[in-house]
């Protein structure tokens, strides 16, 4: 059975300073691992995916993720936070087992807010 | 290329009134995924399904939700005798045969009064 842990509910950043968002996976298989982002009553937006590639992986608007087995940890980085960073973050795995899509399973999500 | 769509993007139902919500994936995309947000909460899994298949809906409450992606038209969740327990935003999602990921559609928010 797959899992997803966000250790933090609420991160609190100065704009222009790192984001660092958390996430533990638990999985019995070689997962997928996923970061959505979801601005307020708007649908969500995949940031980023891990599929068994390279290990650090870069999405969009400067969001980073780096896989790291040993720990399972999946955490999300950006260098320098900007207002409009400012949302919920979900991190997501998934097991597919035969190379297609299957369910998602989502973390408690964590609220991003960026301070003027 | 348009994105996933639904509709209605809010619906509102008085106890006991059935829901539809309906999911127009993304053209060429043959998988069609359900998801539940309740408030303060991450997305539940409910049911995933290709053309006129269900392949798995271990997510779907045993009574009132079922789900149809017929072989012509949008996929349908269909909640009958809706409760107040029922409101939530709920999301579809798409992705292609063999594909990793899904993108999803902007949500419809159904309020039970």
């Amino acid at each position: 059975a797959q899992s997803v842990t966000q250790l933090d509910s609420h991160v609190s950043v100065s704009e222009g300073t790192p984001v660092l968002l958390r996430c533990n996976y638990s999985s019995s298989y070689s997962p997928s691992l996923f970061w959505y982002v979801q601005h307020p009553n708007k649908g969500l937006q995949l940031l980023l995916k891990y599929t068994s590639a390279a290990t650090l992986v870069k999405g969009i608007n400067g969001f980073e993720a780096e896989f790291k087995k040993s720990e399972t940890s999946f955490h999300l980085t950006k260098p320098s936070a900007h207002m409009s960073d400012a949302a919920e973050y979900f991190c997501v795995v998934s097991e597919p087992r035969d190379g297609s899509a299957r369910q998602l399973t989502f973390g408690s999500g964590t609220q991003l807010t960026v301070l003027p | 290329n348009a994105g996933v769509m639904q509709n209605p993007r809010h619906l509102v139902r008085r106890r006991g009134q059935e829901a539809r919500l309906r999911c127009s994936p993304m053209k060429g995309h043959s998988h069609v995924y359900w998801y539940r947000q309740l408030p303060e909460e991450g997305l539940k899994f409910m049911v995933y399904l290709q053309k006129e298949n269900i392949i798995d809906e271990s997510g779907m409450p045993k009574e009132r939700f079922s789900a149809e992606f017929p072989k012509e038209g949008p996929s349908i969740l269909r909640i009958q005798q809706v409760v107040r327990g029922d409101s939530a935003a709920y999301f579809c999602a798409s992705s292609p045969l063999g594909g990793s990921e899904q993108y999803f559609g902007p949500g419809t928010r159904l309020t039970v009064t």
